[in-house]
């Protein structure tokens, strides 16, 4: 099946550094990319959705400065998380969608990564 | 907006019991409708979806229907096991060709042997 893998699975970092975290996918062409951020038992919120070799669309509330979104290839997509500070501290979590492969909203999701902000 | 609303866990059932999960749900027009599983340490899979209305949708022994009058989506098992394990999120895709998922706070399932 489509599999969608994340890096790194969990990272700390101290507050006023960036951090990048990479999400891939392995077998297909994604030409959709979302992230999303879920806080403990809650949701998973949409942040931005991204398709390949444009710009971006965030959510409303979500600073697109702060978090920035690369989609540069078709099996690649971004997210760096700029000047982070601990109420950035989430588990972030990417999916992927195929036009060939997805039926109605199917995405393809990564096992996410764990950021913690010192 | 569209919103999903499920029930808060953790759910603890014993090995063959009965599971449901409620899952309700808030949006315009004609939403579809899916169920998510999370196992531990993996990403969100697809466990089933059902695009309209009285719709069944089911994989793995896992059934939920499309209520439109109720607005609900409740996934349902006849006997669950230990493998079933895992986080599961109800989702929905509104209509108007947004292709994000509006998801659910997850029900975290812990089936005992």
């Amino acid at each position: 099946g489509a599999v969608v893998s994340q890096h790194p699975s969990w990272v700390i970092c101290k507050s006023g550094t960036s951090v990048k975290i990479e999400c891939r996918s392995l077998d297909f062409q994604a030409t959709t990319m979302f992230w999303y951020r879920q806080f403990p038992k809650q949701s998973l919120m949409l942040m931005a959705t991204s398709n390949e070799g444009s710009k971006a669309t965030y959510e409303q509330g979500v600073e697109k400065d702060k978090f920035l979104i690369n989609h540069a290839s078709l099996t690649l997509s971004t997210l760096t998380v700029t000047s982070a500070h601990p109420e950035d501290s989430s588990f972030y979590i990417c999916s992927a969608r195929s036009s060939v492969l997805a039926g109605e909203g199917e995405q393809y999701f990564g096992p996410g990564t764990r950021l913690t902000v010192t | 907006g569209d919103s999903v609303t499920q029930m808060e866990g953790p759910v603890t059932l014993s090995e063959e019991a009965f599971l449901t999960i409620n899952c309700t749900y808030t949006a315009t027009g004609y939403p579809s409708l899916f169920w998510y599983v999370q196992y531990p340490g993996e990403g969100l899979q697809l466990l089933l979806k059902a695009t309209k209305a009285d719709d069944k949708g089911s994989n793995k022994g896992f059934e939920a229907t499309y209520r439109k009058e109720t607005t609900s989506f409740h996934l349902e098992k006849g006997s669950v096991q230990v493998s079933d394990s895992a986080v599961y999120f109800c989702a929905l895709k509104g209509f108007a060709g947004r292709r994000a998922l509006t998801f659910g706070s997850g029900t975290r399932l812990q089936v005992q042997p």
